[in-house]
């Protein structure tokens, strides 16, 4: 059974240019969450989605946005990088709606910006 | 607001060794708690999950227990190996559908 994919597992960019990160859940699960990762800041909550629609959200600036597909795989879009967004990206899955199965993880993108 | 707290923040002990990791949270609602362990740059591997009406979960050597009334978990770790080094993490399921993570415990385990 295939855990949780997020591709790419690594990835460089310049400053003020866009990046797209994807993950593919657990085949059944619905629930796909995304977190950032820092040094300083620790695991931080981006969003969730839950059946394409979005659940919950954190307390990051608009150009972080994300969205899920019927099939469940979730994307997340940073616009106009900045040099502070340079983090490991981790996305997680969950197959009951209220998660009570709790979390799978993927391996993480880890994004370096330039 | 629920807070996740961590202590201690890192830890060493010698092979062999059993340990335990303290989880405390403010709000008892909860739904679950979930402890985790990640090792450098790489994903969270789940290692124990606890439902609100359970008090403890086993694997291996690894022990989690739960009281919700005090609001703490721990995690104990039984004859510590040099593999075990990692960092761990507590996460708590909440209303609303949220899960708040503590900053974790770092453990070195010494050959």
């Amino acid at each position: 059974k295939a855990g949780v994919t997020q591709t790419p597992r690594y990835l460089i960019k310049t400053r003020g240019q866009q990046v797209t990160l994807s993950c593919s859940p657990i085949s059944g699960h619905r629930s796909v969450s995304w977190y950032q990762q820092t040094p300083g800041q620790g695991l931080q909550f981006l969003f969730e989605y839950f059946s394409e629609t979005q659940r919950n959200k954190g307390n990051f600036p608009g150009r972080f946005s994300g969205r899920q597909f019927s099939n469940s795989r979730s994307e997340m879009n940073v616009s106009t990088l900045e040099l502070g967004d340079s983090a490991l990206y981790l996305c997680a899955s969950s197959l009951l709606v209220d998660r009570a199965d709790g979390y799978t993880f993927g391996s993480g993108t880890r994004l370096t910006v330039v | 607001k629920q807070e996740v707290t961590q202590i201690p923040a890192a830890l060493s002990v010698p092979e062999g060794e059993n340990l335990v990791l303290n989880c405390s949270f403010t709000d008892s609602a909860i739904y679950n708690l979930q402890w985790f362990r990640q090792d450098p740059g790489k994903g969270l591997t789940s290692l124990l999950l606890i439902q609100s009406s359970q008090r403890e979960q086993t694997s291996g050597r690894l022990n989690a227990s739960l009281d919700k009334s005090s609001g703490r978990s721990t995690l104990y770790i039984a004859a510590s190996q040099p593999g075990d080094s990692a960092t761990y993490l507590c996460a708590v399921g909440t209303g609303g559908f949220k899960t708040i993570f503590g900053a974790g415990t770092r453990l070195f385990v010494k050959a």
